[in-house]
Formats: structure tokens, sequence, C-alpha cells
């Protein structure tokens, strides 16, 4: 069985601060990593996954995510964040042992950002 | 891009009513899930599906029941609604290791 932790549930931050948000995970096989983001009264949306290759991920709005094997860790960071980051983010795990792949989340981060 | 689309974004029903929440996705995807959104409790799978006319239980499939009887299509389905089925509902589809994309969600009240 795999499983997510999300240590930190709320994480205030001033604008143009940086930020991480932690999430560590449990798997007996390989896993793929995933970090996705939720606006107000909006589905999530994929922010970025860890396949294979580099260790270091990166998304298209200065979000970055590095796989760490030996830590079971898969941080998510910005050096600098913006009104316009505000929202929860969930970190995912999935094992691909088995045909279809099923996804485990976390129990999500609330990511304010104070003007 | 890959739209999943659900038919309400908010919904009130009455205790003992028979609920459907409709979802579509238009890329093909073979995977299909519901999941349902609680504070404090993060995401809960309800049930899945892996091809047409297949569905596996989650998490926490009591009280819920499911179908699939064409790809693009993932119903589910609230065969006696109750005041603790209150709660945001997701739909995800995807295909194998690329991750899953939602819906917008329905957020269901039952009173």
């Amino acid at each position: 069985a795999q499983s997510v932790t999300q240590l930190d549930s709320q994480v205030p931050v001033f604008e143009e601060a940086p930020v991480e948000l932690r999430c560590n995970y449990s798997s007996s096989v390989s896993v793929y990593l995933f970090w996705y983001v939720q606006y107000p009264n909006q589905g999530l949306q994929l922010l970025l996954k860890y396949l294979s290759g580099s260790t270091l991920v990166e998304s298209i709005n200065g979000f970055e995510a590095e796989f760490n094997k030996s830590q079971t860790s898969f941080h998510l960071r910005k050096p600098s964040v913006h009104i316009s980051d505000t929202a929860e983010y969930f970190c995912a795990v999935s094992d691909h042992s088995g045909g279809y792949q099923k996804v485990t989340f976390g129990i999500g981060t609330k990511l304010q950002v104070i003007p | 891009d890959v739209k999943v689309t659900q038919s309400s974004r908010y919904l009130v029903k009455r205790t003992g009513e028979k609920v459907f929440l409709e979802c579509v996705q238009d890329m093909d995807h073979e995977n299909m899930f519901w999941y349902r959104q609680d504070p404090g409790l993060g995401l809960r799978l309800i049930y899945f599906s892996y091809d047409v006319k297949m569905k596996e239980k989650g998490d926490i499939p009591e009280g819920y029941s499911v179908s699939r009887e064409k790809k693009e299509r993932f119903s589910l389905i609230l065969e006696s609604a109750s005041t603790n089925q209150t709660s945001m509902y997701l739909c995800a589809s995807s295909t194998t290791g690329y991750g899953y994309t939602f819906g917008s969600g329905t957020r269901l009240t039952v009173v």
C-alpha cells in the first residue's frame, strides 16, 4: 500500500518570500509523484510530475519539486511567491506496478500568501 | 487540452432522493475516477473504472454505485442520499503515467 503525508495543513507566507511545502510518501515499489493545485471552488489542476529521469521537475509558473528517493520526499518549492499562488496544494503518489494508475493523495496544504 | 466536464457545479437534494452525478471526458482516457473531498480529510476515492462496463471499489464505496456504459462517461449514483454525503465530488480521468485531469467539481448539499 502507498501513502502520502503532507506535514503542514496551512502555510502563511509573505508575498515575494520563498516557500516550501513538504511531502513524504511511502511505497514498496517504484512510484510516480505529482503536485496538484486547487484554487477556490475549482477542481484540481496538475502542477508538476515526476515520472523518471531528472529528479528536479519544474512547473511553468515557477514552482519546482525534487524527488529524493533516500528520504522518500517530494517537497514543493518556490523562491518568490505571488498573491495568485494562494491555493491548496496536494501531493500525490501512484505506483506503476499495475495496469492502471491508482493515485493516493495527501490531505492538502493551504498556502496563504500575505500582501 | 483534455476536458473533464461535470454536469452540475452546485446541487441541492433532499434526504432519501436518488442522485446522479455525471462526468464526461473527451480524450479517450481508459481510466476514470470519482472522489469526494472534505475539509481535513483530503480526497477519498469512491469508485474507479479502467474500462467500459468495468468498475472497482475505492476506499469509501458504501452508499454509492457507478455506471460506465460508454468510455467517455462515468456516472456516480447516490442510491438514497443522506446528509453525511454532503460534500464536494470530483471526477477525474487518466491514461497510464500521465496524472489525472480533474473536472471542476460538484458541490452537493443534502438537506
